[in-house]
């Protein structure tokens, strides 16, 4: 079965960085897309970007160059950085895969990152 | 960017009752469109992908349909575990967008 799970620090301060990682589970991330989206309070949905099995990147132009989206095929892990972070992203964050015929269709279980100093 | 307007906000329902989540699309984009269901503290799960084919181990309650830019999510026989926030998703260009939710809550 498909598991994605995130980690990373739940806090982090005004215009520092949020990193985060997905461990995916029983599916190779080098095949298919990885996806980061967030959810805000009040419900708003962002997709953020993805990565491709090759390696390739594709992000959200409202992120511009604040976003990185990596991974690390021995560890069957894919990580997101987001630079000079304020207020406005604190949200809760999800990966999951992305299929060209099943868009997003496993999920992690998310984690809420407040930015506050 | 495409621009999905999704309605109604939220609603109220009875069990056994009918109802109809829109989403309008701000151009044509096919096909290229997902709903996703998100239960209270649960992450979302696809319902619906490429507008009206059922995604695995979905409930036949749920349908999606299409008539031009418009998107609709029927859910028929209301459960109590419908119960939660509806999400619709293009897919057809990126940036991907999302509708801005609708709240259903179960009478």
């Amino acid at each position: 079965e498909v598991q994605l799970q995130e980690s990373g620090p739940g806090l982090v301060k005004p215009s520092q960085s949020l990193s985060l990682t997905c461990s995916v589970t029983g599916y190779s991330i080098t095949s298919n897309y990885w996806g980061w989206i967030r959810k805000f309070p009040g419900n708003k949905m962002e997709w953020m970007g993805y990565i491709s099995y090759s390696g390739s990147t594709s992000y959200n132009p409202s992120l511009k160059s604040r976003i990185s989206i990596t991974r690390d095929t021995s560890k069957n892990q894919f990580f997101l950085q987001l630079n000079s972070v304020t207020t406005e992203d604190t949200a809760t964050y999800y990966c999951a895969r992305f299929l060209h015929r099943y868009p997003f269709d496993y999920w992690g279980q998310g984690v809420m990152v407040t930015v506050s100093s | 960017d495409i621009q999905m307007t999704q309605s109604p906000a939220s609603l109220s329902a009875s069990p056994e009752e009918i109802v109809t989540i829109t989403c309008q699309a701000s151009q044509d984009i096919g096909n290229w469109l997902a709903w996703y269901q998100q239960k209270p503290g649960k992450s979302p799960q696809l319902l619906i992908y490429s507008a009206t084919s059922l995604a695995d181990g979905i409930p036949s309650r749920f349908s999606g349909s299409r008539s031009g830019t418009q998107y609709s999510l029927k859910i028929s026989r209301l459960q109590v575990e419908d119960t939660g926030i509806y999400y619709c998703l293009q897919r057809y260009s990126n940036p991907l967008t999302f509708g801005s939710g609708t709240k259903l809550e179960i009478k």
